[in-house]
């Protein structure tokens, strides 16, 4: 079974901190998304990748930077971190699109920003 | 991407038969329809997915409509396990990568 791992699983910021959330990922596949959930709502994606060395903004990308240095590796980046990007956050990996684009998700990260 | 519908709830009892309704009155020839669930505080879990033809799998049947407006995902002898947020999707069939929009999907109680 395809393996997607994140790190950590509960993180309290400050206000204008710098926070990092890692996502690793065995499975070799090329796609990579960060989405972030809200208490009782949908998924909304914030970057995703192609491949190692692509970045591509989601539909919420502000405040958001994404780094994919590898083929497993795609990282969340808050420069400034606001109590508006509290949330639950969840990296996914997948293969390419249409009939082979079956998503393996991480367990989440929980992020409080005070 | 097109745009799906489906209902925000529906409740159900252990044992029976749940049918989830999707509506996808504007999808395009290379857009397959894949569903996921999510239960709370874990990410979503891929159930199954189809182009045209009807499938099945261990956890479920996708119906898919002859004009592919519109399909069901039919979930047989429902248990407490099955109870979850699904969604349905539309990816297209692309080489590269596919934005996958998450929509409120639908939530499933199941009562025993």
């Amino acid at each position: 079974e395809a393996a997607v791992t994140q790190s950590p699983r509960n993180k309290v910021a400050v206000t204008g901190g710098k926070v990092t959330l890692s996502c690793n990922q065995t499975n070799n596949h090329n796609n990579m998304y960060w989405y972030r959930q809200d208490t009782g709502h949908g998924l909304r994606l914030i970057h995703y990748s192609y491949g190692a060395g692509s970045t591509e903004k989601g539909d919420i990308p502000d405040g958001y930077k994404a780094s994919r240095p590898s083929q497993e590796n795609f990282s969340l980046i808050l420069e400034l971190a606001t109590p508006s990007q509290t949330s639950v956050y969840f990296c996914a990996s997948g293969g390419g699109g249409g009939s082979n684009e079956r998503l393996f998700f991480g367990h989440g990260t929980k992020l409080s920003v005070l | 991407d097109a745009k799906t519908t489906q209902p925000d709830s529906m409740e159900s009892t252990e044992g029976e038969t749940v049918h989830l309704p999707c509506s996808h009155a504007t999808i395009s020839g290379n857009e397959y329809i894949y569903w996921y669930r999510q239960v709370p505080l874990q990410g979503p879990e891929y159930v199954t997915h189809g182009l045209q033809q009807n499938t099945t799998n261990s956890m479920a049947f996708l119906a898919i409509a002859s004009d592919r407006k519109s399909s069901t995902l039919i979930l047989t002898h429902v248990s407490l396990r099955d109870a979850a947020v699904y969604h349905c999707i539309l990816i297209q069939n692309q080489g590269g990568s596919a934005k996958l929009i998450f929509g409120e999907g639908t939530k499933l109680t199941v009562s025993s």
